[in-house]
């Protein structure tokens, strides 16, 4: 196991709606990446958050929006529900904005109907 | 866009084999990293290699990197059923900071 615990591990919403994840980063990490895995894909980048500050972006509408606390837990907010948001949405912590090695949790998986 | 590629998709094995898995990338990398993945669950590390190594082991895996052909290997040696999983590279691209870009993946079974 990581250290890096994720909440709510399965949850279920309808197009429109707006759904909060929650991320506890391993102990030490200051730095929170989000990452998003559709059924059969590899994960696709979010974004990173250092020292409360969004720090990179992926590819994705600000619809999908951040947030990092003073103990470097996070949360990842995605406003305005489409279908294509059904994923696994994965959390990971590092010891530094560099791209090293990456902690992640087990996910939340989200299902948009 | 995904910048890795893994061949084969999918590699069915006996146990007690060797799997050999490749990673292709398209542009200027600082490191290469492979990671597994048990169904549905979350990413586990398994091994770094930097743009100036060539080789690294750790424990039964064996990864190489050629940056001239852009590309990566990983073995498995003496897999086990519990091997079973897919596996991910990902790269961290020169001039990308923060993210790491991952293929789609291998899915490797192992039978006992």
């Amino acid at each position: 196991e990581t250290g890096v615990t994720q909440s709510p591990t399965h949850l279920i919403k309808t197009r429109g709606q707006q759904v909060t994840l929650r991320c506890s980063s391993q102990s030490g990490h200051n730095t929170v990446s989000w990452y998003q895995q559709a059924l059969g894909q590899g994960p696709q980048f979010i974004f990173q958050y250092y020292r409360e500050e969004e720090n990179g972006r992926g590819n994705f509408p600000p619809r999908f929006s951040g947030l990092q606390f003073p103990n470097y837990s996070s949360e990842l907010n995605v406003n305005a529900l489409e279908l294509d948001d059904s994923a696994l949405y994965l959390c990971a912590s590092s010891g530094s904005v560099a791209a090293g090695e990456l902690f992640f949790g087990e996910g939340s998986r989200l299902t948009v109907l | 866009s995904q910048q890795g590629e893994e061949d084969p998709q999918a590699l069915s094995i006996q146990e007690g084999e060797n799997a050999t898995m490749n990673c292709s990338y398209k542009t200027s990398i600082n490191n290469l990293q492979w990671y597994r993945q048990n169904s549905g669950r979350g990413l586990v590390h398994l091994i770094l290699i930097r743009s100036n190594e060539r080789e690294k082991h750790s424990g039964r895996l064996r990864v190489t990197l050629d940056t001239s052909k852009k590309s990566s290997s990983l073995l498995i040696t003496a897999s086990r059923a519990a091997d079973t999983a897919s596996y991910f590279c990902a790269t961290d691209l020169t001039g990308a900071n923060s993210k790491l870009t991952f293929g789609k993946g291998i899915t490797l079974s192992v039978r006992p």
